[in-house]
């Protein structure tokens, strides 16, 4: 079955750090880009960064940069997003989907950063 | 930075009547390459979301044919020709063009 498996959300305080992964199957996953894409709660859909097959290009949302790190493992077939110095605004739910232009999404998993 | 507005925010419609959502960039689209990356995706309530439409009007495996997307440029239009209880949720347009990618506020959908 073609799907994307997101874990590692959890209640944090704020300026500390997480890391998420994407368990991605079915599919060739080193073919594709991969993308996080995050929801706070009672909002709308909001990118947060990209990678390229290769992990040679990265981009991301102006909010995030200098704090979140996205990365691959193609040989486990993982994505990850390692979010540092976490503010109450990144508290969302956070999808992994599949290439630039999301076809396939992962059911998500929820950060919250409160104190 | 690219923005994208979509219009109406709120759309109650009445089943088995059309419904339209217009989606607006304040850049051009077209990516050098000539393709136009303007998608469509659907978020039903408690649920991930899913992709409708890709490059403006191409349908994904699986999507009824009433939904159809158009348009060109910056100015964009996703239809349903008859709408279905099943289609209750939130619309978000989505340019794929330009970097950062950006999705637009949602158009949310509901039962009059």
């Amino acid at each position: 079955e073609v799907q994307l498996v997101e874990s590692g959300g959890g209640l944090v305080q704020p300026g500390g750090s997480l890391r998420l992964s994407c368990a991605a199957s079915g599919f060739t996953f080193s073919s594709y880009w991969m993308s996080w894409v995050r929801q706070a709660p009672g909002k709308g859909l909001e990118w947060v960064a990209n990678i390229k097959q290769d992990g040679s290009e990265k981009y991301y949302v102006d909010s995030v940069k200098g704090r979140f790190t996205i990365s691959r493992d193609n040989a486990k077939n993982s994505l990850y997003l390692q979010m540092n110095s976490l503010r109450a605004e990144d508290t969302a739910v956070y999808y992994c989907a599949r290439g630039t232009s999301c076809l396939l999404w992962g059911q998500g998993t929820l950060v919250t950063v409160s104190s | 930075d690219v923005v994208m507005t979509q219009s109406p925010l709120s759309l109650p419609v009445t089943l088995g009547q059309p419904a339209s959502i217009s989606c607006r960039s304040s850049q051009s689209l077209v990516h050098s390459d000539g393709n136009t990356y303007l998608n469509w995706f659907q978020q039903r309530p408690g649920q991930s979301p899913r992709r409708l439409i890709y490059k403006v009007s191409n349908r994904d495996s699986g999507v009824p044919d009433r939904f159809s997307g158009s348009g060109s440029g910056t100015d964009f239009t996703l239809k349903i020709s008859r709408v279905e209880a099943e289609d209750v949720g939130v619309y978000y347009c989505m340019q794929g063009t330009h970097w950062p990618l950006l999705f637009g506020p949602g158009t949310k959908v509901d039962i009059k």
